[in-house]
């Protein structure tokens, strides 16, 4: 069964430090995608990646930066944490190609408490 | 910009009714739209999609969408909700060219009562 894992499902952190979120896939995806998710919000994008060493910001990237080494793995940093930062965050992948019809497929999340 | 718009914070219907969930939005071009489901304490998983051809599309355990372009419309539709069905429903859209990314809508909670 092909898979998005992050390693951390729950996490509580204090204001300043900082924090890694870890996301691997097995599917040998090109595209790999940080959003989080909010009450009322949805889910926004945070940063997105298409192939390795390679980022792109999206809409709300302030106090994120990302990390793309390997094409499985594709780590969230938040350099330091504010209490605003609390949420749920989603990583994705997707494959690659001209079309833009592939499907995300998710992780199972990472609650993120920030006190 | 494109962006997705979901009207209904929550949806609730009897178990055996049909059940609906609105999705509207907007996009340079012909889009590509999804729904995605969240069940308690999981990730998204993919229902299903509208690319080119027919306007009614089939997905995952027995949901369905109809596609509408005058009215810039994509509800999900299913003939008879089940209580497992009760889960967060988020409706997405993206251009059909480019590498655009994909843009939520806020989500609707639909609840399925027994």
């Amino acid at each position: 069964d092909v898979k998005v894992t992050q390693s951390s499902r729950y996490l509580v952190k204090r204001t300043g430090e900082k924090v890694f979120l870890e996301c691997v896939q097995d599917m040998d995806h090109e595209n790999m995608f940080w959003y989080r998710q909010d009450p009322g919000l949805g889910l926004r994008l945070i940063y997105f990646s298409y192939d390795v060493k390679m980022k792109e910001k999206g809409d709300i990237p302030e106090g994120y930066s990302v990390s793309r080494e390997k094409k499985e793995r594709f780590s969230l940093i938040l350099e330091s944490a504010s209490t605003n930062q609390t949420s749920m965050y989603l990583c994705a992948s997707s494959l690659s190609g001209p079309s833009g019809a592939n499907v995300l497929t998710f992780g199972a999340g990472s609650r993120l408490t920030v006190l | 910009a494109q962006s997705v718009a979901q009207p209904e914070d929550q949806v609730n219907v009897a178990e055996g009714n049909p059940l609906t969930v609105k999705c509207t939005y907007s996009v340079s071009g012909n889009p590509y739209l999804f729904w995605y489901v969240q069940y308690p304490n999981r990730g998204l998983q993919f229902l299903l999609k509208y690319i080119t051809g027919d306007n009614l599309v089939k997905g995952s355990y027995g949901f369905e969408a109809e596609f509408n372009k005058s009215q810039t419309s994509f509800h999900l539709k299913k003939p008879s909700a089940l209580v497992s069905d009760s889960a967060l429903y988020f409706c997405a859209v993206r251009p059909g060219t480019g590498f655009q990314k994909l843009v939520f809508g806020t989500g609707t909670r639909l609840l399925v009562s027994p």
